[in-house]
Formats: structure tokens, sequence, C-alpha cells
């Protein structure tokens, strides 16, 4: 099963850049890496996705290790709406079953 | 529609009584999954659908439960004979299409209590 490995907390203080990692050591070639995260009463929310190369875009970086083993979501300036629960997951390319694996992510703390 | 709508938002079923819960995809995806969420967990796979083909149920966790989505479009998940442990968060999410590449866009789910 493609899953993956993301500390349970983080805490971070406001404005400051945050740093969200996730090991993914049985990634296959075609899965794709997402970021989704939750707001407290909320659905999740797709924050980004990428395959290889680090992906920008108005929400945070993807930065995406040579070997695609690690992955690392970065929150550029953290604000308090960026309190959330963040989920890395794997998604494969096509159907190869039991792909959709959350986990429990991250609990992000933003401290003001 | 807009984004993707559930109904009902919440609802409280006895045990052994059947329930249907309901989800309104956005009307051009052709990918639509369902996930159970209990309390302070992440959401767990249930199955999905391409258009109305249903390629995976491999998250079901019994028999009681079944999903349809008959014209490719709303789809309903049903829970037959309830029990307490089926109380959870049920979230309905759809993309564009099947794939990695293809972002899933989540509703605000349905809260089922069995009481």
């Amino acid at each position: 099963d493609a899953k993956t490995t993301q500390p349970n907390s983080m805490e971070s203080n406001e404005e400051e850049p945050v740093h969200l990692p996730c090991n993914h050591s049985t990634i296959s070639g075609t899965d794709y890496i997402h970021w989704y995260r939750q707001l407290p009463s909320q659905g999740p929310e797709y924050v980004i996705h990428g395959l290889t190369s680090n992906v920008n875009n108005r929400m945070a970086s993807l930065a995406i290790a040579e070997d695609r083993k690690s992955s690392t979501l970065i929150l550029h300036r953290a604000t308090l709406r960026d309190a959330a629960v963040y989920y890395c997951i794997l998604r494969p390319h096509s159907n190869t079953g039991n792909q959709f694996y959350f986990g429990t992510g991250t609990s992000l703390t933003v401290i003001p | 529609g807009a984004g993707v709508s559930q109904s009902p938002r919440y609802k409280v079923t006895k045990r052994g009584q059947d329930v249907t819960l309901r989800c309104d995809p956005i009307s051009s995806h052709a990918t639509l999954y369902w996930y159970q969420q209990a309390l302070g967990q992440g959401p767990e796979f249930l199955t999905y659908f391409n258009y109305e083909a249903q390629p995976d149920k491999s998250g079901l966790p019994s028999d009681r439960f079944s999903a349809e989505r008959p014209e490719g479009s709303i789809s309903t998940l049903t829970i037959q004979r309830t029990e307490q442990r089926d109380s959870a968060m049920y979230r309905c999410a759809s993309s564009l299409e099947f794939g990695g590449i293809y972002e899933q866009y989540f509703g605000p789910g349905t809260r089922l209590t069995v009481t």
C-alpha cells in the first residue's frame, strides 16, 4: 500500500514560513503527491499536488525530493487561517486499489 | 452546481434502521468518491464512481453498505441495519476525471448518529 507518514502536530508563529514534511518511501512512479487541508468543522480542501517537479500556487509550494520518497508543503507566511489538519496523500494515475489513504495528517497550530 | 452538496447535513437514526445519504457532485465531474471520517481521524475511502460505473468498492466496511450513481451524476450511499459503530461523518468528493492529476473537491459532509 502506498501510504504516507506525517508528524502528528506542528506549531508555527504567525507570519513565519512553515515546512510540513511527508514521507512516502513506497511511492510508485505514477503516484501523484497531493496535499489537502481540513479546517475545523469543514471538509478537506485541495492545496496543491505534483509528480516530480516542485510546484507553486497561490496557496503554497510543494517541494519534492529527487528520489520522490519525501515531500514538503511550504506555507510562505502562516496566518491564523492556516490552522488546520494537513494531509499528504498519494494518488495513482490509474486504479490500483486502496489508493486514497489520508492517515491522521499533521495538525498545524499557528501562534499569534 | 457551484460545489459539491450533500444531504441531509445531519441524520440521527435508531440502530437497525436503514439510512440513505445523498451527494450532488460538481456538474462537469465524472468521478465521485465516498469517504467515512471518524472524529479526529482522516477520511477513509469507501468507494468511487466513474460516471455510473463503480470500479472500486474495496473500502466499504461490510455488505450493509452500498452506493449507487445510476445516471452518472447524483449518488446515494445506503447503510442497511445501522449499527452504533456506523456513527461518523460521511463525505462525498468529486473530480473532473479519475487519476492522480485531478484534485478532489469535497462536500460539507453528512453527520450520521446511530442511537
